[in-house]
């Protein structure tokens, strides 16, 4: 699996935009940019994914980069509830057939 | 969206005896399931992938004889710790996705194991 890079930590205010960074500089051609978050103490949660055009969901926006070699999760209104590590990954096309391999993720704080 | 469970969310058990683990996919069919364990301030690592009526897959480093997997039905995988010892302490967690080619997978709330 192509490897992704992402902060190890962020912090934020509270009802405030937040933007997550990942890079994945030798992603291929047939790799889909997932993003998860696991709160504490329990199993990752699926956030949103995309392959090339820019996605919105009821949790968040990721923007995907032109050449692909990076993307930006995007919670456009940070509650105290999103508090979790996001975990940027690049799999074909979800992982239902390998699994998922997971980085050390960003570390989101937010802040009331 | 589909939803994953696991059972028992946490467990206490004596070095050596045995644990098991269920994961039940409640809504939908998977014929393959993946087992994580976590420790603690680390990331998620496959440990395995369970394939229903078939021999499970393993990663390298993970003992198979020590983890033993069984997918007897398109809802269930079951992971056995066996002979179990304080350093099989973990966080450990399944996931499925709604077929092969499915974009999302779906992780059951993990179950905190110790060993004492």
């Amino acid at each position: 699996d192509a490897k992704t890079t992402q902060p190890n930590s962020m912090e934020s205010n509270e009802e405030e935009p937040v933007h997550l960074p990942c890079n994945h500089s030798t992603i291929s051609g047939t790799d889909y940019i997932h993003w998860y978050r696991q709160l504490p103490s329990q199993g990752p949660e699926y956030v949103i994914h995309g392959l090339t055009s820019n996605v919105n969901n009821r949790m968040a926006s990721l923007a995907i980069a032109e050449d692909r070699k990076s993307s930006t999760l995007i919670l456009h209104r940070a509650t105290l509830r999103d508090a979790a590590v996001y975990y940027c990954i690049l799999a074909y096309p979800g992982g239902g057939a390998d699994g998922l391999t997971f980085g050390k993720g960003t570390h989101l704080i937010i802040q009331p | 969206g589909a939803v994953v469970s696991q059972h028992p969310s946490r467990v206490i058990c004596k070095s050596g005896t045995s644990v098991k683990i269920e994961c039940r996919s409640l809504d939908f069919q998977a014929t393959t399931m993946f087992w994580y364990r976590q420790f603690p301030k680390q990331s998620l690592m496959l440990m395995a992938t369970s394939n229903e009526g078939s021999k499970a897959t393993y990663e390298q480093g993970v003992e198979k004889d020590k983890f033993l997997i069984n997918h007897a039905s398109l809802t269930l995988s079951t992971l056995t710790v066996t002979s179990a010892h304080p350093e099989d302490s973990s966080f450990y967690i399944c996931s499925a996705s709604v077929g092969v080619w499915g974009t999302e997978a779906f992780f059951g709330q993990g179950t905190r194991l110790t060993v004492v």
